[in-house]
């Protein structure tokens, strides 16, 4: 079964700073990837996504993510974060076998904390 | 344009009552999804709709979990005999269509005493 490992449960980084949260996915069938960010007492709300094409991905609010077939990643970065980028974190995936309902199989989240 | 809208945004109930949760889809978006948030459990996918077919009720945690949804737009999620592990968030999404992203609604925290 498909599984999405994020290793990280919290990362604290300081305001300005670049930051990198990390996912892997168990799958190597075709799959759609994902991220979503989710605000507290709020829904997800997508970043990103990887459906297919060039393999760097760029998303809302300056995130980026690159996904990379051979070690089954799709890693979350973004250059410089500030203090509002503070939420929970989440990668997602969906394969694509036949009669798949695109469900979205998530990871645990990465909390970050961004620190003034 | 409306996202997708969900009632009650929360709910505390006795244990063993009956609860319906709403949700409303995006306009035009044929497919719509369930899904669980818990602090034990994450992220969990309940049930799936898409158009007029049956339903993937593959998630679905038990028999007293079930779900209709009406005229290819709004879906009730309902919940019977309500136990404490069902305290959770449940949100709504919906896709314009397979594969698509899903977009989520704000959801329902349930609090069962």
């Amino acid at each position: 079964a498909q599984s999405v490992t994020q290793l990280d449960s919290q990362v604290p980084v300081f305001e300005e700073a670049p930051v990198e949260l990390r996912c892997n996915y168990s799958s190597s069938v075709s799959v759609y990837l994902f991220w979503y960010v989710q605000y507290p007492n709020q829904g997800l709300q997508l970043l990103l996504k990887y459906l297919s094409g060039s393999t760097l991905v760029k998303g809302i609010n300056g995130f980026e993510a690159e996904f990379n077939k051979s070690q089954t990643s799709f890693h979350l970065r973004k250059p410089s974060v500030h203090i509002s980028d503070t939420a929970e974190y989440f990668c997602a995936v969906s394969d694509l076998r036949g009669g798949a309902t695109n469900k979205l199989i998530f990871g645990t989240g990465t909390l970050l904390a961004v620190q003034p | 344009g409306a996202g997708v809208s969900q009632s009650p945004s929360n709910k505390v109930t006795e244990k063993g009552k009956d609860v319906e949760l709403r949700c409303d889809p995006i306009s035009g978006h044929t497919a719509l999804y369930w899904y669980r948030q818990s602090l034990g459990q994450g992220l969990e996918f309940l049930i799936y709709f898409q158009g007029n077919s049956a339903p993937d009720k593959s998630g679905l945690p038990s028999d007293r979990f079930s779900a209709e949804r009406t005229g290819g737009s709004v879906s009730t999620l309902t919940i019977q005999r309500t136990q404490q592990e069902d305290s959770a968030v449940y949100l709504c999404a919906s896709s314009i269509g397979v594969g698509q992203p899903q977009h989520f609604g704000d959801g329902t925290r349930l609090s069962i005493l």
